[in-house]
């Protein structure tokens, strides 16, 4: 399936340690977003880009740092993160119309030791 | 009070029963509403976007009550393969997306 793409799908880093996420989108989408999924908690909106412009950020930390070169990939640039940080990051696309269906990447599965 | 809430579930029911979803949402200025399906350790998928008359795709509908703020999901003659988790999902923005997901049900379809 090529829809949605993410690398890595698992990534192990160290509290000090930098590391990117990156998403890539086939489908000519105009909006993409930046998920987290915690155990046994609801997914968790954390940015929104539409047209490569940043619209909504949900007050998340600033370790978490996203870049939007153009339409098709974003990415999620990560610094000093904290053990609660281990989670799913999913990513996903979709028209940009608030009633669209959003398509969502396989997600990369995060652990910080 | 959660933004988005669901039935906790999980739901365990015999193949070909008929299992009903509720989801309630707190921002009455919500605009769009859908229900996904999460398969254990894959990413969500859009099950149906959710309208004001209500709507039907097969064996699953949907209804919407602006007033109440509530939200269901209906699914007829469950198959085993309609196993999974249900996310309710509710777009809080006014303009563009700022997307709110329930915690999900999960429902097992048994033999």
């Amino acid at each position: 399936e090529t829809g949605v793409t993410q690398t890595p799908r698992h990534l192990v880093m160290g509290m000090t340690n930098k590391k990117s996420l990156k998403c890539e989108q086939h489908l000519g989408h105009n909006a993409m977003y930046w998920y987290k999924q915690s155990a046994k908690k609801p997914l968790e909106l954390m940015f929104v880009y539409n047209f490569k412009e940043q619209t909504e950020n949900n007050s998340v930390p600033s370790r978490f740092s996203p870049e939007c070169p153009n339409s098709s990939h974003l990415f999620l640039h990560l610094h000093t993160l904290q053990p609660e940080d281990s989670a799913l990051y999913l990513c996903a696309s979709s028209q940009g119309r608030r009633g669209d269906e959003q398509f969502f990447g396989p997600g990369t599965r995060l652990t910080v030791l | 009070r959660k933004e988005v809430e669901q039935d906790p579930g999980p739901f365990n029911v015999p193949e070909g029963a008929t299992v009903a979803f509720n989801c309630t949402y707190s921002n009455s200025a919500s605009q769009s509403f859908f229900w996904y399906r999460q398969d254990c350790r894959k990413e969500p998928k859009l099950l149906m976007s959710v309208y004001s008359s209500g709507n039907e795709d097969g064996r699953f509908t949907a209804q919407l009550n602006r007033a109440s703020q509530y939200i269901s999901l209906l699914i007829r003659d469950s198959k085993l393969s309609d196993s999974a988790t249900y996310l309710c999902v509710v777009n809080i923005a006014n303009y563009g997306q700022n997307f709110v997901f329930g915690p999900g049900t999960r429902l097992s379809v048994l033999p």
